[in-house]
């Protein structure tokens, strides 16, 4: 089952226009939300996250929006920079003692 | 900044062989994880570890696998006898606190032939 999904596996942006990656949920229990960037050969960096509290939170570049009613969460990048390629996930958990639940990943590909 | 370290970066063993994958988290996180991402497919959960003992496992984490932290700094996650299913990238993360930020390591590659 799962509980987190990215639908899309890739993302082709060129560089300087606006990245958006799409996150679905499943479970209503889950309250706070996280996006992770991946290099290859790297784990994945923690780069934002929300809590259910809220619906929209900003840092620098990134801003993940939450739509509660539609279980459904967005990164949106802004500018895109080429240094931003790398593979997105996004993860989840509830108000209990749960460890994070993952999405599969989205590529992004910022194209110079 | 502080880092989660895993050895090795890459593992190949045989089918049937025994592996340990080692971690060592940051120094003050209470919580330790061990997640692994099949080629193409989602970061799954395995284990959390907390106070020197499982909180949560998934059904992934049956009987060939266990996690010890023998010396207070590493924590390694164990496969009694691999399957080539178990190929995998596999990721140490560690937490301060519940519900905090997990920190991972860069993953062992591990090819079971």
């Amino acid at each position: 089952d799962q509980q987190v999904k990215q639908n899309s596996p890739s993302l082709s942006v060129q560089e300087g226009r606006i990245s958006i990656l799409n996150c679905d949920y499943t479970n209503s229990m889950f309250d706070y939300f996280l996006w992770y960037k991946k290099y290859p050969a790297e784990g994945p960096t923690f780069l934002i996250s929300i809590s259910s509290i809220k619906d929209k939170n900003e840092d620098g570049r990134f801003t993940v929006f939450l739509n509660k009613s539609a279980k459904h969460l967005s990164l949106h990048i802004v500018p895109s920079q080429p240094g931003d390629s790398a593979v997105y996930f996004c993860a989840a958990r509830d108000s209990g003692n749960t460890p994070l639940v993952f999405g599969k990943g989205t590529r992004l590909s910022v194209i110079a | 900044e502080p880092e989660v370290t895993q050895t090795p970066s890459h593992q190949v063993t045989q089918m049937g062989q025994e592996v340990i994958l080692r971690c060592v988290p940051i120094s003050n996180h209470l919580y330790f994880y061990w997640y692994r991402q099949i080629l193409g497919q989602k970061v799954e959960f395995l284990v959390s570890f907390y106070n020197n003992e499982i909180s949560e496992k998934s059904e992934i984490f049956d009987d060939q696998f266990s996690v010890e932290r023998p010396d207070g700094s590493n924590f390694t996650l164990k496969i009694r006898s691999t399957k080539l299913e178990d190929s995998a990238m596999y990721f140490c993360a560690s937490s301060e606190r519940d519900r905090s930020v997990y920190t991972f390591g860069s993953g062992t590659r591990l090819t079971v032939v």
